[in-house]
């Protein structure tokens, strides 16, 4: 079974903070997905990256970066945490390929900003 | 840009009943058509997906009826069951070049099932 774990499943941190999200696959994929969870916006694109040290930004990269050192792990960042980033995040992978390879989510890290 | 809407928000139906949660989207590009299904406390999972060559798909109790004139499609729920209670995303995936998929999701269909 693919697994896909994240770092914690509750964070709570103070503004102008930094924030470390880490993502860790276990089935040897290409393709890894960083997305935010809100209610009656359904799930956005944040980054992702199709290859180690590769990134592309998606459709809310603001206020965000990510790392990708290895194949298995993807790290979100929060350089200076605001309380519009409190959150649901949501880290996804995937096989590179053809038409049809689904992603596989974590459990989610519920982000709170104070 | 919302490309992928998603109706009704929230839906409450009686157990043996037909859910039925609809789906449009924009992009002609869109070349395969996931549904996810999340439980609480729990990431999405892939429930069932289509391709646009193809106006249904059928796995168990699930099935997907696609239009691709009508850039819509929706997921049907037979016998409804309290355990189907989750929320439920439609997404429109492009799968680019570079061998990455880009996936819109809908907002959601958060689903009851009474008994």
């Amino acid at each position: 079974d693919v697994k896909v774990t994240q770092s914690s499943r509750y964070l709570v941190k103070r503004t102008g903070e930094k924030v470390f999200l880490e993502c860790v696959q276990d089935m040897d994929h290409e393709n890894m997905f960083w997305y935010r969870q809100d209610p009656g916006l359904g799930l956005r694109l944040i980054y992702f990256s199709y290859d180690v040290k590769m990134k592309e930004k998606g459709d809310i990269p603001e206020g965000y970066s990510v790392s990708r050192e290895k194949k298995e792990r993807f790290s979100l960042i929060l350089e200076s945490a605001s309380t519009n980033q409190t959150s649901m995040y949501l880290c996804a992978s995937s096989l590179r390929g053809l038409v049809g390879y689904e992603q596989y989510f974590g459990p989610g890290t519920r982000l709170t900003v104070t | 840009q919302q490309q992928v809407k998603q109706s009704p928000q929230s839906l409450i139906v009686q157990k043996g009943g037909i859910s039925i949660i609809n789906c449009a989207y924009e992009n002609t590009a869109f070349d395969y058509f996931p549904w996810y299904q999340q439980f609480p406390g729990k990431g999405p999972a892939l429930l069932i997906a289509i391709r646009p060559d193809v106006s249904e798909k059928k796995e168990g109790r699930f099935t997907i009826s696609f239009n691709k004139s009508a850039k819509q499609f929706s997921l049907h729920i037979m016998d409804s069951q309290p355990g189907d209670s989750a929320t439920y995303f439609c997404a429109a995936t492009l799968h680019m070049a570079g061998g990455y998929q880009k996936v819109t999701f809908g907002t959601g269909t958060k689903l009851q099932v009474i008994p």
